[in-house]
């Protein structure tokens, strides 16, 4: 397997814009997560979907964000409009329920919001 | 939640064991302690895990004392690529509910 894979790997743009982040998990996995990685405040986690249903959202920072998964194969993260703030690196993780519950991270998305 | 502690930097040389602490005194009984590492520009990588019994595998071994209260993360010949931030966790591995809280870590410097 490829592991999760995120893209893209990297992203700059304009205070304003719209930013979409894609994470396609491992085949097989019901557990799809989203973190955010800042120096300020690490690893947090954003929203997790299980079987494609977002379960938990608390940890999205604002309505600027959206997270979907219209599948098992792929998620989307959303930032409209963008600002400066955002910058981070978001990670994208996967599991299986009725393992040990290790999550698969995916390499990241740094973003860079000018 | 039960939290954790760890020291937030260490230095290791080169082909020593490198023995990373990690306090959790207010863990319950059905969490499990999970390690996890992050190399620098990269996700998180999962490590090993375990509830009560000293655990190893092809990575490391996890030594929990007897009242769980803490727990030592070895890593028996450490090489540079082991640099990196070493995160401790505990959770109840089943509750689907529930998801990790990463701290801030312990960030190991393998010395040449």
């Amino acid at each position: 397997d490829a592991g999760v894979i995120q893209s893209p790997r990297h992203e700059v743009t304009e205070m304003g814009q719209e930013v979409t982040l894609r994470c396609k998990p491992i085949s097989g996995h019901d557990y799809l997560f989203w973190y955010r990685q800042t120096m300020m405040r690490g690893l947090e986690l954003l929203i997790y979907f299980n079987n494609n249903v977002p379960i938990d959202d608390s940890g999205m920072p604002e309505d600027r964000f959206s997270a979907k998964m219209p599948n098992a194969s792929f998620s989307t993260l959303k930032i409209q409009p963008s600002e400066p703030r955002d910058s981070a690196v978001y990670f994208c993780a996967s599991n299986r329920a009725g393992t040990g519950n290790e999550q698969f991270f995916g390499p990241g998305t740094r973003l860079t919001v000018l | 939640d039960a939290k954790t502690t760890q020291p937030p930097s260490m230095d290791c040389a080169e082909g020593r064991a490198a023995n990373l602490p990690c306090n959790h005194s207010t863990i319950s009984g059905n969490e499990y302690v999970y390690w996890y590492r992050q190399i620098h520009s990269q996700g998180p990588q999962y490590i090993i895990h375990g509830l009560k019994n000293n655990e190893t595998n092809e990575m490391a071994s996890l030594i929990i004392t007897e009242d769980r209260k803490s727990s030592t993360l070895i890593l028996p010949h450490a090489t540079l690529r082991d640099t990196a931030v070493y995160y401790c966790i505990v959770r109840v591995p089943y509750n689907y509910g529930q998801n990790f809280v990463f701290g801030p870590g312990t960030r190991l410097s393998v010395l040449p």
